[in-house]
């Protein structure tokens, strides 16, 4: 049962052009979402957030958008740099905190120089 | 200066044993979390403790047992180790239980033969 789906194991890009990572989730309670980036062998790092109140949060390079009525969020990379590469997960939280985190299985963001 | 730690980061052991992988945060954070990332790349909450406190307790075995000496420190213990509990284990802190942004650690590969 997931409740909050990256459908995209992996995407390619070339450097200097827009990356975009979906997700989708089916949980109508959930009312926070974040997005983490992970690199091999590490652990996952906080990289942008948005509230349910918001459909848009912006942080240089990065852009989340949020439609809630169709469950989906969307993490914009503009422009993608070769460092950009890493695995992405969305995860998602009810009631405003980050106390039980749902995360998705993660795409694979690979950035071509 | 690791803001989050693991030990060991690689752990190969035999069905039936008993191990520990220890935490430590040196953020200040009041809240404390132990995920495992299993083979299909899932992410999910094990447990979290808010000042030396259980607060979620998911569905894990009873094999596994979290304890936390002091509020900076998060030790995982796993009894009776079977060929399931190969994973990633991570570890994580927030400022409290409200906060929206956890920190992970490094993670521990847990390879059981």
């Amino acid at each position: 049962d997931q409740q909050v789906k990256q459908n995209s194991p992996s995407l390619s890009v070339q450097e200097g052009r827009i990356s975009i990572l979906n997700c989708d989730y089916t949980n109508s309670m959930f009312d926070y979402f974040l997005w983490y980036k992970k690199y091999p062998a590490e652990g996952p790092t906080f990289l942008i957030s948005i509230s349910s109140i918001k459909d848009k949060n912006e942080d240089g390079r990065f852009t989340v958008f949020l439609n809630k009525s169709a469950k989906h969020l969307s993490l914009h990379i503009v422009p993608s740099q070769p460092g950009d590469s890493a695995v992405y997960f969305c995860a998602a939280s009810e009631e405003g905190g980050s106390e039980k985190l749902v995360f998705g299985k993660g795409t694979k963001l690979t950035v071509n120089p | 200066d690791t803001a989050v730690s693991q030990t060991p980061k690689y752990l190969v052991t035999q069905m039936g044993n008993d191990k520990s992988i220890k935490c430590e945060q040196n953020l200040g954070h009041d809240t404390m979390y132990w995920y495992k990332q299993d083979s299909k790349k899932f992410l999910k909450i094990m447990f979290s403790y808010n000042n030396k406190e259980l607060i979620i307790n998911e569905t894990v075995p009873n094999r596994f047992s979290p304890k936390s000496p002091d509020k900076a420190h998060l030790n995982l213990h796993i009894n009776s180790l079977e060929l399931g509990d190969s994973a990633v284990y991570f570890c994580a802190s927030s400022q409290d239980s409200g906060s929206n942004e956890q920190y992970f650690g490094p993670g521990t590969r847990l390879t059981v033969t």
